[in-house]
């Protein structure tokens, strides 16, 4: 069965410096991952996804396989960003969701 | 904007109760999911619905159960509601096929007393 893990609850970043949210992730055939973002009173949005390999909002994810992770980063992170972010894994017809990371970005 | 609308967005149940819940999914999207994402986890796949047949389910009891009317809208309903059912639930949207995006409504809230 598939599984998203994502080690870290809360993470707090000053305004400026870089942000890295981690993810891993378990799956027996190729993966399709995606970045999922929910700011303060707003749906569920998708940020990005591993096979478009684009940069939104100054964030770009790399899926590695052989440490089968797809680590979230944006080099100067915005007070805008303070979000809840969450790692998913699309399996056929359904996502499976890590518990999601709470990112804060202090002035 | 994703054009996915739920409703109602919040509600008070008793344990015992039934509740359901409503859809419209975004223009043109046939296949729609639905999500219960518990306070501090992510959202867990309950089930999914395309050409108005369940074609994927979760780990979720009989009890959660759906519809998909022709125009793809749908509902979510559970029966017999428990404590722990309080949750936000999200509705999906999307057309079918590989590497089609995803689509998220705000949700709607149950709380079970």
């Amino acid at each position: 069965a598939q599984r998203v893990t994502q080690p870290e609850k809360l993470l707090s970043v000053f305004k400026g410096a870089p942000v890295e949210l981690k993810c891993n992730y378990s799956y027996s055939g190729s993966p399709e991952l995606f970045w999922y973002v929910q700011y303060s009173r707003q749906r569920l949005q998708l940020l990005l996804r591993h096979i478009s390999r684009e940069s939104i909002k100054g964030f770009t994810a790399d899926l590695n396989k052989g440490e089968t992770s797809f680590h979230l980063k944006k080099p100067f992170a915005q007070e805008e960003d303070s979000a809840m972010y969450y790692c998913a894994l699309r399996d056929d017809y359904k996502l499976s969701f890590g518990a999601g990371t709470t990112v804060t970005v202090r002035a | 904007e994703t054009g996915v609308t739920q409703s109602p967005t919040h509600l008070i149940k008793t344990r015992g109760q039934q509740v359901t819940l409503r859809c419209s999914s975004q223009s043109g999207h046939n296949t729609v999911s639905w999500y219960q994402q518990a306070l501090g986890q992510g959202p867990q796949f309950i089930f999914q619905y395309y050409r108005e047949e369940e074609n994927g389910r979760g780990n979720f009891p009989p009890r959660f159960s759906g519809l998909q009317f022709p125009n793809y809208s749908s509902e979510l309903n559970v029966n017999a509601l428990e404590l722990d059912d309080s949750a936000l639930y999200l509705c999906a949207s999307s057309f079918s096929g590989a590497g089609n995006t995803i689509y998220f409504g705000e949700g709607s809230w149950l709380t079970v007393v």
